[in-house]
């Protein structure tokens, strides 16, 4: 069993849709960190979070440290924001990052 | 700005070459990390190093090596290339320990033929 799952793998939406993308993990962890993918680009950090909810501008992430469940919502989503997400929480026996294999999304205009 | 730099965005090697690959922050951080990026195997830890001259084995070292010498500089060094070893690969940095930011360079896709 991984021990990070993101849902769904691939995701189309139209311009304008609210967009939710999940990542459950099984270890507990002192952090969790979403990080955006443009095709053929580099990664950039959106939120690093340890504790109930963050917002910067469309995009929120939230947290439920006793689930184990991160969610990462954009609001009024737009072609710009294509790209894949990738959830990755710090924890473990080594306190180290795992990645989740990623959420494709395609937004179409 | 944290800036994490790697030497180039494109590489391509023949099986057997020695390849290095390397990566530049401009930050002071402590920690650097390489990760190799395949499809539908997300990141994948090769090395890490949390101190100058100081290197840690992550999920996959096999085939691969690293060298910190100076902190600012992490590089990764395929001995010999293998077509397996093709692929993206990644270098991030981190501030000190605990829980910090993770800040990644641009990528480099090695193509090794």
């Amino acid at each position: 069993k991984n021990e990070v799952e993101q849902s769904p793998q691939n995701l189309t939406a139209q311009e304008g849709e609210f967009i939710t993308i999940n990542c459950s993990y099984s270890v507990g962890i002192s952090a969790l960190h979403w990080l955006q993918q443009h095709p053929g680009g580099g990664i950039v950090s959106l939120f690093m979070l340890s504790s109930g909810k963050k917002k910067h501008g469309r995009l929120i992430a939230t947290i439920n440290i006793q689930e184990k469940h991160s969610s990462l919502h954009i609001t009024a989503s737009h072609p710009r924001d294509s790209a894949v997400y990738i959830c990755a929480p710090r924890g473990g026996r080594d306190d180290k990052i795992i990645f989740g294999k990623g959420t494709r999304l395609h937004i179409l205009p | 700005d944290v800036k994490v730099t790697q030497s180039s965005r494109y590489l391509v090697k023949r099986t057997g070459e020695k390849v290095f690959l390397e990566c530049v922050q401009d930050m002071d951080h402590e920690n650097m990390f390489w990760y190799r990026q395949d499809p539908g195997l997300g990141l994948r830890l090769i090395y890490f190093s949390y101190d100058v001259k100081m290197k840690e084995k992550g999920d996959i070292p096999e085939g691969y090596s690293v060298s910190r010498e100076k902190k600012e500089r992490f590089s990764l060094i395929l001995e010999s290339a293998s077509t397996n070893q093709t692929s993206m690969y990644l270098c991030a940095s981190t501030e000190g320990q605990g829980v910090s930011e993770q800040y990644f360079g641009p990528g480099t896709r090695l193509t090794v033929t």
